[in-house]
């Protein structure tokens, strides 16, 4: 069974930055492309960032172009994602998402980590 | 970057309703199209992709059409536990991916 735990979210002040996890489990992690989506409260979702299997690949929106780096450890099959100069309106439920086999859609999602930007 | 129109925002049916959901593209998207089902506090969860190919495991009432930059996702008899909010997402090309507004579908 395909498993996504992310961990991380939390409180933290504008200007801040915090280091959010997705562990994998139930497939071949190295095999697969992964993605940050994103979903402030009450609003719709936003894709964040995308990386390939071997990290040879890499796509960030422009709202957190030069602030969020996403990464892997296809070792621990684990996914990062680095996320620094963080303002309010970056609040949200962070979700990791798989890339599926058939396509560029997102085939398993975790069940997401809250991030709360505020002083 | 392509934008997504998905409407209507919100809708109100009845169990055993037709109900019809459209999202628009700013440019031709080839059917690179998914459909996502979200209930309150829970993850979205895959229903469709290549515009009409429905996941494994997915009911049979989910159906998704359309071509160019026009689909639709087509729940045929409403059920209890399909009242949620749909989003519609492209995945044309390379990224940025951009989803519908998302569309809430209630119970009448």
């Amino acid at each position: 069974e395909v498993q996504l735990v992310e961990s991380g979210g939390g409180l933290v002040q504008p200007g801040g930055s915090l280091r959010l996890s997705c562990a994998a489990s139930g497939f071949t992690f190295s095999s697969y492309s992964m993605n940050w989506v994103r979903q402030a409260p009450g609003k719709g979702l936003e894709w964040v960032s995308y990386i390939s299997s071997s990290s040879s690949t890499i796509y960030s929106a422009d709202s957190v172009k030069g602030r969020f780096t996403i990464s892997r450890d296809n070792a621990k099959n684990s996914l990062y994602l680095q996320m620094n100069s963080l303002r309010d309106e970056d609040t949200a439920v962070y979700y990791c998402a798989k890339v599926a086999s058939s396509g560029w859609h997102f085939d398993y999602w975790g069940q997401g980590t809250l991030v709360t930007v505020s002083s | 970057d392509i934008q997504m129109t998905q409407s209507p925002s919100s809708l109100s049916a009845s169990v055993g309703d037709r109900v019809t959901i459209t999202c628009r593209a700013s440019q031709g998207i080839r059917n690179s199209l998914a459909w996502y089902q979200q209930k309150p506090g829970k993850a979205p969860k895959l229903l469709l992709y290549a515009a009409s190919r429905l996941e494994s495991g997915v009911p049979s009432r989910f159906s998704g059409s359309g071509s160019g930059t026009d689909y639709t996702l087509t729940i045929s008899s409403l059920q209890p536990e399909d009242f949620a909010t749909y989003y519609c997402q492209q995945y044309y090309s390379t990224p940025p991916w951009t989803f519908g507004q998302g569309t809430k579908v209630e119970i009448k």
